[in-house]
């Protein structure tokens, strides 16, 4: 079946680094990718997504890298800020494209950055 | 910033009671879900809903679980007998339109069973 985990479960650095989450997943149908930051007590917030036609896409900060051969994701932070210290999933939206919103989540990597 | 809201924030119950948990979607939305944390765990979908009927539901969502859209702007979770194993922190999610990733999640209830 489908899964998506990630290689590690936590994440140090120092404030103005740049952090890098990663990710793997299993099912190599999957097409589309999504980054997550859930802070604590609230729900998770959209970061960036990426579909498998694409090896690369960057927002504010943020770029998310697709290796579609090793089947791995990444989530490039850059200058971190303590503000973006949160735990960081990446989640799996239906082979296709054509899920009606059923996500499949990873297990998350806590980010905590020091001043 | 438009928001999705939920109440309560915590509801505690006794095993084998009903609770519904509510949701007030955003309002132009369409595609309506429930996800689940158990604490310390990913995040699980639930269910999803479109058109006053569910579009996807996962094995967790069983005869125990049902969904409501009972006017134009509430979405409820309702659980007929509760277990130890439904505390969780319940996300309610909405987006205006299907095939894209679900932007606007809830802040969540926290449902404990004692």
């Amino acid at each position: 079946g489908e899964s998506v985990g990630l290689h590690l479960p936590t994440l140090s650095v120092q404030e103005g680094d740049n952090s890098i989450i990663n990710c793997a997943y299993s099912n190599s149908a999957s097409d589309y990718f999504i980054w997550y930051k859930q802070e604590s007590g609230k729900g998770p917030q959209f970061i960036i997504d990426i579909r498998s036609n694409m090896d690369k896409r960057q927002g504010q900060r943020v770029t998310v890298l697709l290796n579609k051969t090793v089947k791995h994701l990444s989530l490039q932070i850059a200058a971190t800020q303590p503000g973006d210290s949160a735990v960081y999933f990446c989640a799996e939206m239906g082979a296709g494209g054509t899920s009606y919103g059923k996500l499949t989540f990873g297990q998350g990597t806590i980010l905590t950055v020091h001043p | 910033e438009p928001e999705v809201t939920q109440t309560p924030s915590h509801q505690v119950t006794q095993m084998g009671q009903e609770v519904i948990l509510r949701c007030v979607p955003i309002s132009n939305h369409l595609y309506f879900y429930w996800y689940r944390q158990i604490l310390g765990q990913k995040v699980e979908f639930l269910v999803s809903f479109y058109n006053n009927e569910i579009s996807e539901k996962s094995e967790i969502f069983d005869d125990q679980f049902s969904v409501e859209r009972p006017d134009g702007s509430n979405f409820t979770l309702k659980i007929r007998s509760t277990k130890l194993e439904d505390s969780a922190m319940y996300f309610c999610a909405s987006s205006d339109r299907a095939g894209e990733a679900v932007k606007y999640f809830g802040p969540g209830t926290r449902l404990t069973v004692t």
